[in-house]
């Protein structure tokens, strides 16, 4: 069976401290990987990552994918209150079974 | 403005009944979803549709119908035969069936049932 997992499944710091959220995979084909931010309602696209090494960049937030170890990480830096919010993680299939597999997200939330 | 809208936002039932959730793009992309999501969980999907006049069952379809007469809309129905109905649901949309790190999601339903 497919699958994705997050973790943590929840955090909590303080403004200017540095996270890193992390999304391990088992499918049995892989396409790409994708980081969501939800903020109460519809999740937002962040990164879609396909290639392992190399780090997708959007200002304070950056990614990158290990395709041998089967993970992908999410960096915020320097984080805001504004960066509250679930942070979903989906595995995007191939093979003839399109479709994405989704974690249960990682809660964050920023306190002042 | 070019968007997926869903209605109502928030949405109160009493058990045994059946309700319909709207969800309308006006970006004309040909491919439409249906995602639950539950507190602590990720999103499944229910049902999808590549195309006007088609769509196919995803992972949790039981208990809910849909269909897509118009490209622009891709209701669904919560039946009385769904046991746990009480969920956020999602609609979300692509230019075509695939393209998920192009897809757009609606505001969400929270639906309640009692």
């Amino acid at each position: 069976e497919d699958k994705v997992v997050q973790s943590p499944l929840s955090l909590v710091v303080h403004e200017g401290d540095t996270v890193t959220l992390n999304c391990s995979y088992e499918v049995t084909n892989f396409r790409s990987l994708l980081w969501y931010k939800q903020e109460k309602k519809a999740p937002t696209f962040l990164f879609m990552l396909t290639s392992s090494g190399i780090e997708k960049k959007s200002g304070r937030l950056s990614s990158i994918l290990d395709k041998k170890e089967l993970f992908s990480i999410l960096n915020i830096t320097a984080t805001q209150t504004g960066d509250s919010a679930i942070y979903l993680c989906a595995v995007d299939l191939d093979g003839g079974s399109e479709k994405l597999v989704f974690g249960k997200g990682t809660k964050l939330t920023v306190n002042p | 403005d070019g968007g997926i809208t869903q209605s109502p936002k928030y949405l109160f039932r009493k058990e045994g009944q059946n309700v319909t959730l709207s969800c309308e793009q006006n970006l004309n992309h040909d491919a439409m979803y249906w995602y639950r999501q539950d507190p602590g969980q990720g999103l499944r999907l229910i049902y999808y549709s590549q195309i006007v006049n088609d769509f196919q069952k995803g992972d949790i379809a039981e208990g809910y119908s849909v269909s897509r007469e118009k490209k622009e809309s891709f209701p669904l129905t919560v039946t009385s035969a769904q046991k746990n109905p009480t969920a956020f649901y999602l609609c979300a949309s692509s230019i075509r069936f695939g393209r998920f790190y192009e897809q757009y999601f609606g505001p969400g339903t929270r639906l309640t049932v009692t």
